[in-house]
């Protein structure tokens, strides 16, 4: 089955500690995006790349870092100068349709820092 | 600034329609608005979206005004299972710029 896959669906770490979730689709799509939500909030973009080793920031970058080696995967690294990184990580693609894009998300990932 | 406004949340009875507003006063002649919903923290699925034509789709219609600054999805005959977040999202282009969200429940 073609679609995305966001592992693990719960990630607990220690403050302090760097943590990376990964994001893999098998779509064949060119674009990827890292949204963060929180409790009750819409989501907001962290990093979107359009082409691969390429990526460029949302609006909520600070203290995340991404990498895209591979056309099918797009990781998200936490880092520890995220100050509040508790939240549900969601990873999109998107791919040109009649008049416009659509946006395929994964389960996304719930991380919780201790 | 967000660049869509939504009411945080409404009702709407199984089997009537589901008349969900969204604001977009901001939007620019080439940008798209989108509909997604989410259930239950899952990733949000596609609606609908449009430019300037009213749309309509399996799932639902898609209202645009003629000035562009305001939109309406519709959702003809609400089920339970349309229990759910709302969200109305502007696409620039090279962004998809979500709003907070309508959240629905379908009442028996």
């Amino acid at each position: 089955d073609g679609g995305i896959t966001q592992s693990p669906k719960y990630l607990f770490r220690k403050e302090g500690q760097n943590v990376t979730l990964s994001c893999e689709q098998n779509l064949n799509h060119d674009a990827m995006y890292w949204y963060r939500q929180d409790p009750g909030q819409g989501l907001r973009l962290i990093y979107y790349s359009q082409i691969v080793n390429d990526f460029q920031k949302g609006d909520i970058a600070e203290g995340y870092s991404v990498s895209r080696e591979k056309k099918e995967s797009f990781p998200l690294t936490v880092t520890s100068a995220q100050k509040n990184p508790t939240a549900f990580y969601l990873c999109a693609s998107s791919i040109m349709v009649a008049g416009g894009y659509e946006q395929f998300f994964g389960p996304g990932t719930r991380l919780t820092v201790l | 600034d967000a660049k869509t406004t939504q009411p945080p949340s409404m009702d709407c009875a199984e089997g009537r329609a589901a008349n969900l507003p969204c604001n977009h006063s901001t939007i620019s002649g080439n940008e798209y608005v989108y509909w997604y919903r989410q259930i239950h923290s899952q990733g949000p699925q596609y609606i609908i979206h449009g430019l300037k034509n009213n749309e309509t789709n399996e799932m639902a219609s898609l209202i645009i005004t003629e000035d562009r600054k305001s939109s309406t999805l519709i959702l003809p005959h609400a089920t339970l299972r349309d229990t759910a977040v709302y969200y109305c999202i502007v696409y620039t282009g090279n962004q998809f710029y979500f709003g907070t969200g309508t959240s629905l429940t379908v009442i028996p």
